[in-house]
């Protein structure tokens, strides 16, 4: 079935510093990928709706050059938390739309998350 | 907010109980999911129901959708402690997630 890896699992950084977070499908092509954030014991909540080849789209309230995230290729996208401060610690966790699913094109496949702590 | 709801929040039962578990959205859907989470992982999709279908079964599950209601709900039979686990709904293209239902099995 389909498989998407997120990397890192979990990152710990300091205050100000930028962190890199990796979403790949890894059997399939994902012409989008979303990207949610999850509060301790919350429901996921849509950040951006990343799309190959072009601009995200990002959900409201969500700063776009504070969370930059780019879709090069059909196979990753990655989120970008700039000058991170301690609240943007969180469970990011993202997830791919295979393209050219018949019915199932609306299933999506999730990463394992990554665990961001800005100290 | 078009995030919808789950009721209870939690739920706490005995190996081989039931569980049931609601959600409610607001805006018109083409089909509905329920998603599971472990704690601390990502989310494992285990069923849809498209919005002309009333009930669906797969395995332990069946899941049940009223349209007019704007309601869903999700039944594990003959529960286990590895159920143990988070549970989402989602619809929408952008799949808008549910507030969970925190399942806890106990052995």
């Amino acid at each position: 079935g389909a498989v998407v890896s997120q990397h890192p699992s979990r990152v710990i950084c300091k205050s100000g510093t930028s962190v890199k977070i990796e979403c790949r499908s890894l059997d399939f092509q994902a012409t989008t990928m979303f990207w949610y954030r999850q509060f301790p014991k919350q429901s996921l909540m849509l950040m951006a709706t990343s799309n190959e080849g072009s601009k995200a789209t990002y959900e409201q309230g969500v700063e776009k050059d504070k969370f930059l995230i780019n879709h090069a290729s059909l196979t990753l996208s990655t989120l970008t938390v700039t000058s991170a401060h301690p609240e943007d610690s969180s469970f990011y966790i993202c997830s791919a739309r295979a393209r050219g699913f018949g019915s199932g094109a609306n299933v999506l496949t999730f990463g394992a998350g990554s665990r961001l702590t800005v100290l | 907010s078009q995030q919808g709801e789950e009721d209870p929040q939690a739920l706490s039962i005995q190996e081989g109980e039931n569980a049931t578990m609601n959600c409610s959205y607001k805006t018109s859907i083409n089909n509905l999911q329920w998603y599971r989470q472990n704690s601390g992982r990502g989310l494992v999709h285990l069923i849809l129901i498209r919005s002309n279908e009333r009930e669906k079964h797969s395995g332990r599950l069946r899941v049940t959708l009223d349209t007019s209601k704007k309601s869903s709900s999700l039944l594990i039979t003959a529960s286990r402690a590895a159920d143990t686990a988070s549970y989402f709904c989602a619809h929408t293209d952008k799949l808008i997630f549910g507030t969970g239902t925190r399942l806890q099995v106990f052995p």
